[in-house]
C-alpha cells in the first residue's frame, strides 16, 4: 500500500532559524499531498496542500512543493517562531487505479518541532 | 463557520465496556472520517462514511463500528474495550468527492 516517511525528530531550532522537514512518499497513481499541524492538546489543522506535480502549497510562511520525480513534499519555512512549536504530519490521499479516492489519508509518523526564543 | 465538533472531549471506561464517540461535521460536508491516534503508533484510518453509507474501513477489528445519521453527524462505537484502545480519536469531514479533510479536536479515550 501507499506510505509516507518523514524525517526523524524531534527538531529543535532557535527563533528565526530556517526549517526543513523532509517527507517522501510511495504511492500508485497521483495522490494529493498534505501537511497538517497538531498543537499540544489539539486536533489536526490543515497547513497546506498540493494536488499535482510541481504544485507549491503555501500558508503562514510555510511552503512545500510536490516533486513527482523525487516523490517528495518537503516542508520549509524561512524564519520560525516560538509559536510554530508543534507536531507536523505529512500525509497523502490513497487512490485506486482509476484515480478515485479511498477516502483515506495515510500519514507519516510526525515530526516534533520545538522552537526556542 | 463552525468547525468539526466532537463529544465528549474525554472518556474514561473500563476494559470490556462499550464507548460511543460523536462527531458533527462542518455544515455542508457529507463525508465523515474517523482516525485513531494511539501513543507511538501514529494516525491510523478507521472508517469513512458518506451519504449515510460506510465507504471504506481500515485494518481494525469488527468491534470498531459506527454509523452516519441523516444530518451527516456520525458516531463511533467501540465494543469490548481493551487497554490498547486508549487513544485520541479524531473525526474529520469533507465535501463528497473532495480530498481535503478538516479535523475536529478529538476525543481522548482512556481504558482502565
Amino acid at each position: 500500500g501507499d506510505s509516507v516517511t518523514q524525517m526523524e525528530g524531534p527538531v529543535t531550532l532557535s527563533e528565526e532559524a530556517f526549517l526543513t522537514i523532509n517527507c517522501t512518499y510511495t504511492a500508485t497513481g497521483y495522490p494529493s499531498l498534505f501537511w497538517y499541524v497538531q498543537y499540544p492538546g489539539e486536533g489536526l489543522q490543515l497547513l497546506l496542500k498540493a494536488t499535482k506535480a510541481d504544485d507549491k502549497g503555501s500558508n503562514k510562511g510555510f511552503e512545500a512543493t510536490y516533486r513527482k520525480e523525487t516523490t517528495s513534499f518537503h516542508l520549509e519555512k524561512g524564519s520560525v517562531q516560538v509559536s510554530d512549536s508543534a507536531v507536523y504530519f505529512c500525509a497523502l490521499t490513497e487512490l485506486d487505479a482509476g484515480g478515485t479516492s479511498y477516502g483515506k489519508l495515510t500519514f507519516g509518523q510526525g515530526t516534533i518541532l520545538t522552537v526556542h526564543p | 463557520e463552525a468547525g468539526v465538533t466532537q463529544s465528549p472531549t474525554h472518556l474514561i471506561k473500563t476494559r470490556g465496556q462499550q464507548a460511543t464517540l460523536r462527531c458533527s461535521p462542518i455544515s455542508g460536508h457529507t463525508s465523515v472520517y474517523w482516525y485513531q491516534q494511539a501513543l507511538g503508533l501514529g494516525l491510523q484510518f478507521l472508517l469513512w462514511y458518506d451519504e449515510g453509507e460506510e465507504r471504506n474501513r481500515g485494518n481494525f477489528p469488527p468491534r470498531f463500528s459506527g454509523r452516519q445519521f441523516p444530518n451527516y453527524s456520525s458516531e463511533l462505537n467501540v465494543n469490548a474495550l481493551e487497554l490498547e484502545d486508549s487513544a485520541l480519536y479524531l473525526c474529520a469531514s469533507s465535501w463528497t468527492g473532495q480530498e481535503t479533510q478538516y479535523f475536529g479536536p478529538g476525543t481522548r479515550l482512556l481504558v482502565l
